[in-house]
């Protein structure tokens, strides 16, 4: 049973350019989270989502970032319009259910924006 | 509001000692309590977890954890260090439906 897959792992844009970070949950698990992580410090909620329904975006900003959870595919997380600051790590998690079950992390997608 | 506390930015312990790994909550209701740890540029790893029953837990590479309801902790401990635990750990506290909250981190360094 392979592990959370992240693609890419490392992502380079400049200013104004759009990212796309892509994530397959393990296998049999519908329960996908986001989070954020700067340099040197914890992970932050962004977002989380079922198959088809976002059930929890309080922890993403308001403008340019989004999510999606398809029936089909990976999960998507889209930044538009990158700034300097959105430079991170970005982890996708996964779970089979909701607070009980441990989530399991993907590699993480590291982005610079320059 | 919940959060989580990791009171120590960073624990150096000698090889073959016990460690511990401090961590402190504020939740409302019965907390549901995590230990993960992040090897460098990797994600992390999930270590145990306290959910209901026996305070002590055990999980993964011979760590433990005891949850002690009254001064609202959740310390991780390892009787026997090795060099090849260091690395960066984190406390979570699962809020209800959503999502993890993570402490700061705590870094540990086992030195030979």
């Amino acid at each position: 049973n392979a592990g959370v897959m992240q693609n890419p792992r490392h992502l380079v844009r400049r200013r104004g350019q759009e990212a796309r970070l892509r994530c397959s949950p393990m296998k049999g698990h519908s329960h996908v989270y986001w989070y954020r992580q700067l340099p040197e410090e914890g992970l932050k909620f962004m977002v989380y989502l079922q198959k088809e329904n976002i059930i929890d975006e309080s922890g993403m900003p308001k403008e340019r970032f989004s999510a999606e959870f398809p029936k089909e595919g990976p999960s998507i997380l889209r930044i538009q319009q990158v700034v300097r600051g959105d430079s991170a790590a970005y982890f996708c998690a996964s779970s089979p259910g909701g607070a009980a079950y441990e989530q399991y992390f993907g590699p993480g997608t590291r982005l610079t924006v320059t | 509001a919940q959060s989580v506390a990791q009171p120590e930015d960073q624990v150096n312990v000698a090889e073959g000692n016990p460690l511990t790994v401090k961590c402190t909550y504020s939740v409302s209701g019965n907390p549901y309590l995590f230990w993960y740890v992040q090897y460098p540029n990797r994600g992390l790893q999930f270590l145990l977890k306290y959910i209901t029953g026996d305070n002590l837990v055990k999980g993964s590479y011979g760590f433990e954890a005891e949850f002690n309801k009254s001064q609202t902790s959740f310390h991780l401990k390892k009787p026997s260090a090795l060099v090849s635990d260091s690395a960066l750990y984190f406390c979570a506290v699962f809020k209800a439906g959503n999502m993890l909250t993570f402490g700061g981190g705590t870094r540990l360094m086992v030195k030979p």
